[in-house]
């Protein structure tokens, strides 16, 4: 199985910030990675696909990054509405499998 | 609107049964893959279970393999997930997800459900 390793596990930001949150893989996944934010009590829901394709609606403000193993999701100024927890995802082989989560915090 | 509508879920004693249906609606059903993700508490999402449009293909999680089945009916537009043998472990919400691409392709999701919540205890 590919193993998906996120970092950091939390952050502490403000209003405005901009985030970097970064998935590694176990082996080279060729941009098969999709995003997802996820809400307390809510289901996840996709911002990224194919490492840094928008999906429609979502903000501009959200972008992805990478290539083989590395790869990155960037909010380039953070608002209220996304402090939530946020997990990549690759599809490059079955199983699927998430990274651990990044919880974006309020500072 | 595509929509999927998860029911079924509860309190099990270990070693029991339970069924998951999970309703769609805002779609053509049968032409896309459909996914059982689920999360235990406090913890990570875990891919556990998908089946292909016409239900020819199917894929279980180690840790389900053998004690879960996935299933669905085309005419009702509903999928399922019959869970036995079921243990503390599989205490979690389970959520039904939609892949993104039409045909057999087990990518990303991108309609999930608000989830149904299971918990195995005596």
């Amino acid at each position: 199985d590919i193993q998906m390793t996120q970092s950091p596990s939390s952050l502490s930001a403000s209003v405005g910030d901009r985030v970097t949150i970064t998935c590694r893989a176990s082996q080279g996944i060729s941009n098969s990675l999709a995003w997802y934010q996820q809400k307390p009590g809510k289901a996840p829901k996709l911002l990224l696909y194919a490492a840094s394709r928008l999906e429609s609606g979502v903000p501009s403000r959200f972008s992805g990054s990478g290539s083989g193993t590395d790869y990155t999701l960037t909010i380039s100024s953070l608002q209220p509405e996304d402090f939530a927890t946020y997990y990549c995802q690759q599809y490059y082989r079955t199983p699927l499998t998430f990274g651990g989560g990044t919880t974006v915090e309020i500072k | 609107e595509v929509q999927l509508v998860e029911s079924g879920g509860g309190l099990v004693q270990p070693g029991g049964s339970l069924r998951l249906s999970c309703a769609a609606s805002g779609f053509t059903f049968n032409n896309y893959a459909v996914s059982w993700v689920r999360q235990a508490p406090g913890k990570g999402l875990e891919w556990v279970s998908a089946l292909s449009g016409s239900g020819g293909s199917t894929y279980y999680a180690d840790s389900v393999r053998g004690r879960f089945t996935i299933s669905r009916d085309n005419s009702k537009n509903t999928l399922y997930l019959q869970m036995s043998s079921l243990r503390a472990e599989d205490t979690a919400v389970y959520y039904c997800a939609k892949f993104s691409i039409a045909g057999n392709y087990y990518y990303y999701m991108d309609v999930w459900g608000k989830g149904t919540t299971v918990t195995v205890s005596s």
